[in-house]
């Protein structure tokens, strides 16, 4: 059984640019949740995809997108970056669109903003 | 605005003291987990908890969930430099799909 596995690991962007974040959803799993964490911060909840379709948003602007595909891994897009959106994404799979029961997480996308 | 506290936020002992930390709230969560998160590294989940007053035991960790679903505590005894990590708390709101985390607390274990 393979795990939540992230990419890149590390990112170095400037301001203006778009970045695209990757994630492979664990085996089995169709939900996958993105998390944005600041240094110093918990994880904040961006949004969720259940089988290819946004159902859930946290409180972030719309230059930050997302897809699923049908394999179940997903692709976070921020757009227009600014320096403050450097954190660790992280992206967590699990089975079951709206329960949040058990999420296994990646080991994240740190993304620095110049 | 952070709807989970915890309490304290740096933590630094020496291997075999016991401590506890906290999470509060002032909303009601449908759940509670409890997850430690490594440098580099993604959260692990510990534990969940489900019903207030809920008690759950993982070897020398104790996690509490309050009786009226607003707060909850990571007990460890005699902890073990392993122990070393950010110990986070997050809850659902309802049937919410997002997970509110709180900022954390940063536990340092020295031999």
């Amino acid at each position: 059984e393979t795990g939540v596995t992230q990419s890149p690991t590390h990112l170095i962007k400037t301001r203006g640019q778009q970045v695209t974040l990757r994630c492979s959803s664990q085996s089995g799993h169709n939900t996958v949740s993105w998390y944005q964490q600041a240094l110093g911060q918990g994880p904040q909840f961006i949004f969720q995809y259940y089988r290819e379709e946004e159902n859930g948003r946290g409180n972030f602007p719309p230059r930050f997108s997302g897809l699923q595909f049908p394999n179940y891994s997903s692709e976070l897009n921020v757009n227009a970056l600014e320096l403050d959106d450097s954190a660790l994404y992280l992206c967590a799979s699990s089975s079951g669109g709206r329960t949040h029961e058990k999420l296994f997480f990646g080991s994240g996308t740190q993304l620095s903003v110049l | 605005t952070q709807l989970l506290e915890q309490s304290p936020q740096f933590l630094s002992i020496q291997e075999g003291e016991n401590l506890t930390v906290y999470c509060n709230s002032s909303s009601v969560f449908s759940s509670l987990q409890w997850y430690r998160q490594e440098p580099g590294e993604g959260p692990v989940l510990l534990v969940t908890v489900v019903t207030g007053g809920e008690v759950k035991k993982l070897k020398r960790l104790t996690f509490q969930f309050g009786d009226a679903r607003k707060d909850s505590s990571l007990h460890i005894t005699a902890a073990q430099p392993g122990d070393t990590g950010l110990y986070l708390c997050a809850g659902k709101v309802n049937s919410g799909y997002a997970l509110n985390f709180g900022k954390g607390t940063s536990l340092l274990v020295t031999p």
